[in-house]
């Protein structure tokens, strides 16, 4: 069984178009994040949900919109792709929020690449 | 917010010799500390993690050494394998702002055979 898992694997849209990446977690994790990582492999937070409440929204573009429908699943949706959103998007899963030092689970990532 | 500083950011070693990735951090209220090694392709996985009341941990060929007073930690690959060869990247798991964890730039690791 895949504990973190997300679609697609791969994804290739044109600019302006609008897309949506899907992530769930069967660890029974109270935490998702979603992470994006560059073509420097740069891993950068985006956004944390803690039992579908929203902890961490990072200086992120409003085109970027998380929802979390409940603590299993954290979709990503991305309205109007420019090209400098080309990048490599991860979901990870962890148990626990403040006080509660656990590592983060991932997913296989979502290679997203905008022509 | 916390800052995390990875070094080097590649590293070519002789297999069989020892690899070590140092890592330096700004916020001194971090406590959690984790290392993953991402292969080519591949999701980071987490590889071994050390808690601010430690102040080394070892799991057979990988050990992590803190020193909290220099706010730096430290990951050491003894007797390097091809299979070693991977982006390795650190951690440090932020207290104030938001309980985020904020990661290194990685470290390109090569190990020729």
């Amino acid at each position: 069984d895949t504990a973190v898992s997300q679609t697609p694997k791969y994804l290739v849209t044109q600019m302006g178009n609008d897309k949506s990446i899907k992530c769930e977690q069967n660890l029974g994790h109270d935490t998702m994040y979603w992470y994006k990582q560059d073509s420097k492999k740069f891993l950068k937070i985006m956004f944390s949900y803690n039992n579908k409440e929203l902890i961490i929204n990072e200086t992120v573009p409003n085109r970027f919109s998380p929802k979390s429908p409940d603590k299993a699943h954290l979709n990503l949706h991305i309205n109007s792709l420019e090209l400098g959103d080309s990048a490599v998007y991860f979901c990870a899963s962890s148990q626990g929020w403040r006080g509660v030092d656990t590592e983060a689970f991932f997913g296989q990532g979502t290679r997203l690449t905008v022509v | 917010g916390e800052n995390v500083e990875q070094h080097p950011s590649t590293l070519s070693v002789q297999e069989g010799d020892s690899a070590v990735i140092k890592c330096t951090y700004s916020d001194s209220a971090s406590n959690y500390f984790p290392w993953y090694k991402q292969e080519l392709g591949k999701r980071p996985q987490l590889i071994i993690d050390i808690r601010s009341n430690v102040g080394e941990k070892k799991d057979q060929r990988i050990a992590v050494t803190l020193n909290k007073t220099a706010k730096h930690f430290s990951l050491h690959i003894t007797e390097t394998q091809p299979e070693d060869s991977a982006v390795y990247f650190c951690a440090a798991r932020e207290k104030t702002g938001g309980f985020k964890t904020i990661f290194g730039a990685g470290t390109r690791l090569f190990v020729k055979a």
